[in-house]
């Protein structure tokens, strides 16, 4: 299986900071990379798929980079409601796997 | 705008099983441009894909190794709706279960989740 690594756990940032969240797939995954955020007794929801696409009706604050094994998530202004957990995930091969999540706080 | 509305009991015994709908709304489930999914989540085990079914000209159902032997997810065209049942549990499968789309492009799909269920949480006690 597919091992996602991301980094760091938890964070914690201010509103207006700019913030990156990394991901790290144990083989290369291609650009076979999305992102969800999750908030406290809600499902997760898809921000960015393919590594840099941006789902419909997620801000432009919100971006993916990267490709192969190293990818990112950056939020560029952050806002009070993204204070959540982050996920990445690999759909490049099966079983798909999921990143053990970040959690950003409000410091 | 696809709506998924899960539902069912969210204690369970050991030995038996666990049972969970999905109904959907605004998509079909037997459309050729989706599957339709199960993942769990819990401390231990983190998000976990569970299975799907999905509709090509037949019904098809994949699995997860670590779930194989005892899940089935089977659609029910009548309701438009999906169903987990999962035999067998112990404690372990103690989670929130989520059902979820996955939006099927070029007759691939790609396990990329654009509309997830409320969730369910489901203890496994006696």
């Amino acid at each position: 299986d597919i091992q996602m690594t991301q980094s760091p756990s938890s964070l914690s940032a201010s509103v207006g900071d700019r913030v990156t969240i990394t991901c790290r797939a144990s083989q290369s995954i291609n650009n076979y990379l999305n992102w969800y955020q999750q908030k406290p007794g809600k499902a997760p929801n898809l921000l960015i798929y393919v590594a840099s696409t941006l789902q419909s009706g997620v801000p432009s604050r919100f971006s993916g980079s990267g490709s192969g094994t190293d990818f990112a998530l950056t939020i560029s202004s952050l806002q009070p409601e993204d204070f959540a957990t982050y996920y990445c995930q690999q759909s490049y091969r099966a079983p798909l796997t999921f990143g053990g999540g970040t959690k950003v706080e409000i410091k | 705008q696809v709506q998924l509305q899960q539902s069912g009991p969210g204690l369970v015994k050991p030995s038996q099983t666990l049972s969970l709908t999905c109904a959907i709304s605004g998509d079909s489930v037997s459309s050729n441009s989706a599957a339709w999914n199960w993942i769990r989540q819990s401390p231990s085990r983190g998000l976990e894909w569970l299975g799907r079914t999905y509709y090509r000209s037949r019904w098809s159902s994949d699995y997860a190794v670590s779930v194989k032997s005892r899940i089935t997810i089977n659609p029910d065209t009548s309701k438009n709706q999906f169903s987990l049942q999962l035999n067998s549990v112990t404690p372990d499968d103690t989670a929130v279960y989520y059902c979820a789309r996955d939006h099927c492009s070029g007759g691939s799909c790609h396990w990329i989740f654009d509309y997830w269920g409320q969730g369910t949480l489901v203890t496994v006690s006696s």
